[in-house]
């Protein structure tokens, strides 16, 4: 059964507005929280992260919000750019790391 | 500039073939991992190592194995290839303990 998950396989929008990932998750024994990005043909990219005793990570454009409640939690990209276009990977970490199955963003011209 | 490099970045071979993918990197670190990616299914994790002679198995390891005998490389060895392990590999290491992963550029691998 999937611990990570993205449901949504791709997400269009325009450039300067904001794009907001969406990711759940099943273990509570997770301890950090990922986002890495990664462009065709390359290796993914890590983007930003976050540990579970925080709610809210900011780095820049790219914040990364945590609801351990719920077990959700998003990348807020603002404002989008064309550069952005790529697929985002959520990931999980206990004692291995668990990615998600990607989400494609296309930022509109 | 420390680095992971992948090898081959690409290889068709035969159903039944052992295959071999070669990861090393320069940056000294202690984990490595390697995953594949598929189309709806993301990255997923095959095998992992946290120090020499230490080998974890991922969530798809049959058909896969992989040897720690030193800190810089981990090789993923594939016993008798088989055509639904055609897919892209990622070898990735890490250093410390917050998950954030140097990956490689990957290798495409066709199994016929």
């Amino acid at each position: 059964d999937q611990q990570v998950k993205q449901n949504s396989p791709s997400l269009s929008v325009q450039e300067g507005r904001i794009s907001i990932l969406n990711c759940d998750y099943t273990n509570s024994m997770f301890d950090y929280f990922l986002w890495y990005k990664k462009y065709p043909a390359e290796g993914p990219t890590f983007l930003i992260s976050i540990s579970s005793i925080k709610d809210k990570n900011e780095d820049g454009r790219f914040t990364v919000f945590l609801n351990k409640s719920a077990k959700h939690l998003s990348l807020h990209i603002v404002p989008s750019q064309p550069g952005d276009s790529a697929v985002y990977f959520c990931a999980a970490q206990d004692d291995k790391i668990i990615f998600g199955k990607g989400t494609r963003l296309h930022i509109l011209p | 500039d420390a680095e992971i490099t992948q090898s081959p970045r690409h290889k068709i071979t035969e159903t039944g073939r052992q295959v071999t993918l070669a990861c090393h990197q320069t940056w000294n670190h202690n984990n490595m991992f390697w995953y594949r990616q598929d189309l709806g299914h993301g990255l997923r994790l095959i095998h992992y190592s946290y120090g020499v002679q230490d080998t974890n198995k991922g969530e798809v390891s049959d058909g896969y194995s992989v040897s720690r005998s030193n800190t810089e490389d981990l090789p993923l060895t594939l016993e008798s290839a088989a055509s639904s392990q055609t897919s892209v590999y990622f070898c990735a290491s890490s250093e410390s303990s917050t998950g954030e992963l140097f990956f490689g550029e990957g290798s495409r691998l066709t199994v016929l």
